[in-house]
């Protein structure tokens, strides 16, 4: 399978722990966007990458959040001193062209 | 304003007949009109999208409608499956320096009765 991959699927962790989660994009892609999915609401920006550089940071993405693409392929979004809110599904997409944007499975984060 | 308003939240058609989904922008300088399925426990798929230079498109049985002067459009699902059951979003987007952040709308579950 060629399209984007995300790692863990699933995360349960406690309250104040700090998580990490990997985005894969699909390869010549050199676009990388984050989003946060709550229940029953569509998708919301948090951040996106131009090749290794972070171009564009929503507010949502508050100072417990950080992202990095290190070599301009891989993602990797770090929520530190997790909070019951940060419950959600992290979508990751890539994209070649500037419109079209490919959806990761997402993983969903649990906090207890 | 980014947002994008969809409706109706929720839809029920039966086998083979059309289900239509409608969505309003605010933001004038959106110019790039997605909608993506989505199945419980996946990622979201694009499936069309349309530019305001058009009013249409189609793609097999799936069609956008674009009216830019009201600033909406629709996404039509003819000869409507079983298998098209899921829930459908609408985003919209617009030049942010080389960045395309996509505003989605609310999304509407679609049911489709055999």
């Amino acid at each position: 399978d060629t399209g984007v991959s995300q790692n863990p699927r699933h995360k349960i962790t406690k309250r104040g722990q700090n998580v990490t989660f990997r985005c894969d994009p699909i390869s010549e892609h050199n676009r990388l966007y984050w989003y946060r999915q709550t229940l029953g609401q569509g998708p919301e920006f948090l951040t996106y990458f131009q090749n290794e550089a972070q171009l564009e940071k929503s507010r949502l993405l508050s100072d417990r959040f950080s992202a990095e693409r290190p070599k301009g392929s891989f993602s990797t979004l770090e929520i530190q001193r997790t909070e019951q809110g940060d419950s959600a599904m992290y979508l990751c997409a890539s994209s070649f062209s500037v419109d079209e944007q490919y959806f990761g499975p997402g993983t969903r984060l649990t906090v207890t | 304003q980014q947002q994008v308003k969809q409706s109706p939240q929720s839809l029920i058609v039966q086998k083979g007949g059309i289900s239509i989904i409608n969505c309003a922008y605010e933001n004038t300088a959106f110019d790039y009109f997605p909608w993506y399925q989505q199945f419980p426990g996946k990622g979201p798929a694009l499936l069309i999208a349309i530019r305001p230079d058009v009013s249409e498109k189609k793609e097999g049985r799936f069609t956008i409608s674009f009216n830019k002067s009201a600033k909406q459009f629709s996404l039509h699902i003819m000869d409507s499956q079983p298998g098209d059951s899921a829930t459908y979003f609408c985003a919209a987007s617009g030049s942010s320096g080389s960045a395309r952040q996509l505003t989605f709308g609310s999304g509407t579950q679609l049911t489709v009765l055999p």
